[in-house]
């Protein structure tokens, strides 16, 4: 079956400027996550949603940054006022449920890789 | 808070060459443990995985077993193929706690 895809693949912004990334999760994968993927950090977790509302926001770096999901399916990352600093890769993933525990599996997407000029 | 050390790489070794990749992780509590893997131009794909103490992962012929008095979980396989270049990346998942904490990635490079 589809897995989870991501658009744009690539976006080119200039510095200021707003930018909206997309995710379509697995079908009927209740759980989404947001992670950022940058030379200087690593792999860095953003947010998690359960279905349309986010328990865990604490990775989001500063109010610059927020993220929306509905009908418990796509997602939206919004930067607004971008800044060269936020040029990296952002991965999508998602799970059937959360976990709580441990058995569930998080599908990534291919990403969202944004440039800042 | 939870955090993952992973070996610096990047790391080059012949075809059909032993691998090792060291990861030690620091978490309260049990946490479960994952190698992921990035090959070029794809996504994230989980490799294998492990929830609790001595439990070994494995798939395609890599394996990893958790080491609670150690807190490790070292990647390996015993024979790499041109293949298996990608970027291998260390996880872990504590109870009650949603998000994937990564070590840094380790480039693997296999040469012919």
């Amino acid at each position: 079956g589809a897995g989870v895809s991501q658009s744009p693949s690539n976006k080119v912004t200039e510095k200021g400027k707003d930018v909206e990334l997309r995710c379509d999760p697995i079908s009927g994968h209740t759980a989404l996550y947001w992670y950022r993927q940058s030379l200087g950090q690593g792999l860095e977790f953003l947010i998690y949603f359960q279905g349309n509302s986010a328990p865990d926001k604490s990775g989001l770096p500063s109010d610059r940054f927020s993220a929306e999901r509905t009908g418990g399916s796509v997602s939206t990352l919004t930067i607004q006022r971008t800044q060269q600093e936020d040029s990296a890769v952002y991965l999508c993933a998602s799970s059937p449920r959360p976990s709580g525990g441990y058995q569930e599996t998080q599908y990534f997407g291919p990403g969202t890789r944004l440039l800042v000029l | 808070g939870d955090s993952v050390t992973q070996m610096e790489g990047p790391v080059t070794l012949s075809e059909e060459a032993f691998l090792t990749i060291n990861c030690t992780y620091t978490a309260t509590g049990y946490p479960s443990l994952f190698w992921y893997v990035q090959y070029p131009g794809e996504g994230l794909q989980l490799l294998l995985k492990a929830t609790k103490a001595d439990d070994k992962g494995s798939n395609k012929g890599f394996e990893a077993t958790y080491r609670k008095e150690t807190t490790s979980f070292h990647l390996e396989k015993g024979s790499v193929q041109v293949s298996d270049s990608a970027v291998y990346f260390c996880a872990l998942k504590n109870f009650g706690n949603e998000k994937l904490t990564f070590g840094t990635g380790t480039r693997l490079t296999i040469i012919p």
